[in-house]
């Protein structure tokens, strides 16, 4: 199973958006709404940020959005601050074989 | 409050064995799947298998499929990663993270295994 596909890096002024894209197949982002994404910190655990494509956790600001069409889902951070510069990773359950599999990762930069 | 406390850190030679656990509290341990992942130096996020600790009932990911062997103790609520034989590409932190739905919602603290003669 390869991994999802995802820019390598993005990058944004404070204040402003920035969307990140995570493209799969019809057997994992397109054939379920099960995307997840997560941030990462450098030398820090992953944060769950969405669920279900669009769900946030309880704690996670409202800027974090996410959505999907077809194959691609992505992730906006509206109102960017200095504190989203960090890893951020898509997943997709892909089917009761492979079960899940995740995007390579984006770097985000807050210029 | 949801904890995962996975061991230290480990430094091994190239074809000795490692088991690394991970402890979960908080919640019903045996109600929830837990996964492995694993973060090479400097790379992404990779997907390993996963573990329901209420009945053992485990699914690997086919890249890690006989590579690793992902097992777990309801009794002390802990899952557990090992290896027969390390390898120097073995080399990676590896997070545990409790599974609700098909994401993560809270992980551990990652365990660095160095593999290295």
């Amino acid at each position: 199973q390869s991994a999802l596909t995802q820019p390598r890096s993005v990058s944004g002024s404070p204040g402003q958006s920035v969307t990140i894209s995570c493209t799969g197949t019809s057997s994992d982002v397109g054939g379920y709404n099960y995307v997840s994404w997560y941030q990462q910190h450098p030398g820090k655990a992953p944060k769950l940020m969405i669920y279900d494509v669009s769900k946030r956790p309880s704690g996670v600001p409202d800027r974090f959005s996410g959505s999907k069409s077809g194959n691609t889902a992505s992730l906006t951070i509206s109102g960017l601050q200095a504190e989203d510069e960090a890893d951020y990773y898509c997943c997709s359950y892909a089917g009761s074989y492979t079960f899940g599999v995740f995007g390579g990762g984006t770097k985000l930069t807050v210029l | 409050e949801v904890q995962l406390v996975q061991s230290g850190a480990e430094v091994k030679k190239p074809g000795e064995s490692l088991k690394i656990s991970c402890k979960g509290s908080g919640y019903s341990f045996t109600s929830y799947w837990i996964g492995w992942v694993r973060q090479m130096p400097g790379k992404g996020l990779e997907w390993m298998g996963i573990i329901y600790p209420g009945d053992s009932d485990t699914r690997y990911s086919p890249s890690f499929q006989g590579q690793v062997t992902i097992s777990a103790d309801k009794s002390i609520s802990t899952a557990y990663l090992q290896w027969s034989s390390l390898k120097a590409s073995d080399t990676a932190m590896y997070y545990c993270a409790k599974m609700v739905n098909y994401y993560f919602d809270y992980w551990g603290q990652g365990t660095l295994v160095t593999v290295s003669s």
